[in-house]
Parts: C-alpha cells; sequence; structure tokens
C-alpha cells in the first residue's frame, strides 16, 4: 500500500545554518504534497505545498525539492531559527474522501 | 487554525467509560476529520465526514463513533474507552486539497 515516511526521527542544527529534512512516498501516482510544521502542544500547520508537475517551489526561507524519479521529497529551510524547532511531516493524497496519508514525523532542534 | 476549536483540551478518564470530545468549525467547510496521533505512527485517520449525516471509517475506527448532526460540529465518542486509546486527537477539516487541524485533545485513559 502506498505509505509516507521519513528518513530520520531526529534533527539537531545551530541557529543560522540550514536545514534539511526528507521524505519518502511510495505511491507515484501521487500529484500532490504538503509539509507541516508541529510545535509542541500545537495541531499541524500548512509550510507549504507542492504539485507533481513542479520539481520546486519556494516560500518564505523555505523551498521544498521533489524528485518524482526516485519519489523523495525533501524540505530545506534557510538560515534555521529557535522558532523553527518543531516536528515536520509530509502528506499525500490518499485516493479517496479528501484523505491524506500523513509521515510519521521528523523532530528538528535549533541549538542557539 | 482555520477556525477550529476542539473541547476538551484534555482529559483524563477511566477504563470502561463513554467519552465524547468535540469539533467545532465556524466557517462551513464541508468535509472534517479526526485523527489519533501516537508516537512512532504519525496522524492515523479515524473517522471522517462529508456532510451532514454523512460519515464515513478511517484507518484505525474501531472502538469509535461519530456523529454529524449540523454543518459546524463533528463529534468523536468513545462508547467504552481502553487504555489503547490514550492519544492525543486532532480534527481537521478540508479547504482547497489542504487540511488545517485544530489545537488538539490530549486524552489519558487509565
Amino acid at each position: 500500500g502506498e505509505s509516507v515516511g521519513l528518513h530520520l526521527p531526529t534533527l539537531s542544527v545551530q541557529e543560522g545554518d540550514n536545514s534539511i529534512i526528507n521524505c519518502a512516498y511510495s505511491n507515484s501516482a501521487s500529484d500532490y504534497f504538503i509539509w507541516y510544521k508541529q510545535e509542541s502542544g500545537k495541531g499541524p500547520q500548512f509550510i507549504i505545498d507542492i504539485r507533481s508537475n513542479m520539481d520546486k517551489r519556494q516560500g518564505q526561507r523555505v523551498t521544498v525539492l521533489l524528485n518524482k524519479t526516485v519519489k523523495h521529497l525533501s524540505l530545506q529551510i534557510a538560515a534555521t531559527q529557535p522558532g523553527d524547532s518543531a516536528v515536520y511531516f509530509c502528506a499525500e493524497p490518499r485516493n479517496t474522501g479528501n484523505q491524506f496519508y500523513f509521515g510519521t514525523g521528523t523532530s528538528l532542534t535549533v541549538i542557539p | 487554525d482555520a477556525g477550529i476549536t476542539q473541547s476538551p483540551r484534555h482529559k483524563v478518564t477511566e477504563t470502561g467509560t463513554p467519552v465524547t470530545l468535540r469539533c467545532h468549525q465556524t466557517e462551513n467547510h464541508r468535509y472534517m476529520y479526526w485523527y489519533r496521533q501516537d508516537p512512532g505512527h504519525g496522524l492515523r485517520l479515524i473517522h471522517y465526514s462529508y456532510g451532514v449525516k454523512d460519515t464515513d471509517k478511517g484507518e484505525v475506527s474501531d472502538g469509535y463513533s461519530v456523529s454529524r448532526s449540523k454543518t459546524e460540529d463533528f463529534l468523536l465518542t468513545l462508547e467504552s474507552a481502553t487504555s489503547s486509546q490514550t492519544s492525543v486527537y486532532f480534527c481537521a477539516i478540508s479547504l482547497g486539497g489542504e487540511q488545517f487541524f485544530g489545537p488538539g485533545t490530549r486524552l489519558t485513559v487509565l
């Protein structure tokens, strides 16, 4: 079946450095992906999305890269700040009901 | 949070007791969802609704029921809570292909 997973469960970076969080997916027919950020004690928040007809999409300090050949996407955070400390996970749509599969998440810790 | 509130935010209950969690939205969204989030599992879909009185099961629906008698409210009921249902529960709505989440309810079943 389809699955969405992450390569690394935890990531620690120095403040000011760039962060890269990875996600693998298995459904080659998926045409849309979302990255969420979840801070401690809060619900997930939408960060950025990308459609399968794109390889790259940029937001404010974030970039998502999609490699359809190896079914991999990554979230890059530039100049990581303490406020970026959170769990990040990707999501891809299921086939029905406006539903999504969610990855288990990577916990990002920013070291001041 | 796209106008989504959940109540209660925290609850401790005992095994065998019924529990109802409420999700309320203010913006007339058609699709609403209940998820549970556990370490190592990510978000797992319990039930979802695509309109008033229209609901369907998700991947982990056993032991849960839902009701949606009006657009703005989606209720999740644990008829007889078990310790395995200790979790954080999130409600979500779908808007423009994205899902927006409520703040969550932390439920502990002793």
